[in-house]
């Protein structure tokens, strides 16, 4: 399977609890995005990396959430001192820069803080 | 300030007929148009595009239609069959910046 792996794809924590998701993005993408979605909405932006380099963050991002791609091939997505408004899912998408804007989405990973 | 609208929520349709899904846009300066598909508990799957230079794009069962001047574009899936049934996400996009997308289309095809 070449597509986008995200891991794990189900976590259940406690508040105050942190948690990491990791992304493996298609191989040939040098793109990597992390999106939000919650039932009824579309998914929200929440940062993105060409290589190594986290280009844009969402202000949506507050400063418990950080991700990384060290390498410029896997990225993962942190979160610190998880709070109820957490819960969601956790997309991560991929694609090439000259793509026409076309992202690839993994198949999320679904966080429930209790 | 919603930039992508798709007004239905949900819409229901006969299996062998077909499914529209409308999207209507505020900003002028999108250029690239996409449409998703999404299952539950999964990630949206990249289903049709159109670029702005073009008002048609079809692959298969699935027709994109773009109306500039009325900013609004639609998916025509034909004929619909019941896997189909999901929620359809439109997206656009200025100058390969970030996606901005609709809030979905619940689409149910009854047998």
């Amino acid at each position: 399977d070449t597509g986008v792996s995200q891991d794990p794809r189900h976590k259940i924590t406690k508040r105050g609890q942190n948690v990491t998701f990791r992304c493996d993005p298609i191989s040939e993408h040098n793109r990597l995005y992390w999106y939000r979605q919650t039932l009824g909405q579309g998914p929200e932006f929440l940062t993105y990396f060409q290589n190594e380099a986290q280009l844009e963050k969402s202000r949506l991002l507050s400063d418990r959430f950080s991700a990384e791609r060290p390498k410029g091939s896997f990225s993962t997505l942190e979160i610190q001192r998880t709070e109820q408004g957490d819960s969601a899912m956790y997309l991560c998408a991929s694609s090439l820069v000259f793509s026409g804007n076309t992202i690839y989405f993994g198949e999320g990973s679904w966080l429930t803080v209790v | 300030d919603q930039q992508v609208k798709q007004n239905s929520p949900s819409l229901s349709v006969q299996e062998g007929r077909i499914s529209i899904l409308n999207c209507d846009y505020t900003n002028s300066m999108f250029d690239y148009f996409l449409w998703y598909k999404k299952y539950p508990a999964e990630g949206p799957t990249f289903l049709i595009s159109i670029s702005s230079i073009k008002d048609k794009n079809e692959d298969g069962r699935f027709t994109v239609f773009l109306n500039k001047s009325a900013k609004h574009l639609s998916l025509h899936i034909v004929p619909s069959q019941p896997g189909d049934s999901a929620v359809y996400f439109c997206a656009a996009s200025a100058s390969n910046y970030q996606l901005i997308w609709g809030a979905g289309t619940k689409l149910i095809i009854k047998p």
